[in-house]
């Protein structure tokens, strides 16, 4: 069965600090891979995707990248970190091809 | 501009009854629709899904509902659970070829009491 690891689970940084998140996906291969965010009160909203290795699209313009270097692992950062970049970071897949959208645990991100 | 949204920010009801969540969206590009559930501290899990062609989709205890022509979904949870106690998120996709590309509303806190 397939599984999705995501870490750290929660995060403090001071503002101006670098941050990278992982994700890996196991037991598929080539997924379509997600970064989400979840703001305080907020719906889920869609950071990044990348359907390949070296392919991602952003959604949204902001203070993060987002970076595939292999088929299943999937990395966010940034090099300086602002207050407004505090949130619920989650990490999800599909299968290419169409299936529902699944969720790691998610990194909860604290920004001081 | 919110393309889904979930205009009930909770909703209480008694173990044994329905829960009704709802949910309206904008787009008339969505084809496809999702119910999420999310416990404190954890990722969202997929519930239930529906494609535009469909008007129901029942999987055990839950069935959603979709109204295309009130551009409408709801999600009927019977009967509730005490476990079924989380935030249930409503998404929506327009990209048949990219389902993880989802709108979501902004949940609803469903509490069952026992």
């Amino acid at each position: 069965s397939q599984t999705i690891h995501q870490w750290p689970a929660t995060l403090v940084q001071p503002v101006g600090s670098p941050l990278s998140l992982e994700c890996t996906v196991e037991g598929t291969s080539n997924p379509n891979l997600y970064w989400y965010r979840q703001a305080a009160g907020r719906g889920l909203q869609l950071l990044f995707y990348s359907v390949g290795i070296g392919q991602i699209s952003s959604e949204v313009p902001q203070n993060l990248s987002a970076s595939r270097p292999q088929d299943r692992q999937f990395i966010l950062s940034s090099k300086k970190l602002l207050l407004s970049d505090s949130g619920f970071y989650l990490c999800a897949w599909t299968q290419v091809g169409g299936s529902p959208l699944h969720f790691g645990n998610g990194t909860r991100l604290t920004v001081t | 501009d919110q393309q889904v949204k979930q205009n009930s920010p909770s909703l209480s009801v008694q173990e044994g009854r329905i829960s009704i969540l709802n949910c309206d969206y904008t787009n008339s590009m969505f084809d496809y629709f999702l119910w999420y559930k999310k416990y404190p501290a954890e990722g969202p899990t997929f519930l239930i899904s529906i494609s535009s062609i469909k008007d129901k989709n029942e999987d055990g205890r839950f069935t959603v509902f979709l109204n295309k022509s009130a551009k409408h979904l709801s999600l009927h949870i019977v009967p509730s659970q005490p476990g079924d106690s989380a935030v249930y998120f409503c998404a929506a996709s327009a990209y048949p070829s990219n389902t993880g590309k989802l709108i979501f509303g902004q949940g609803t806190t469903l509490q069952v009491k026992p």
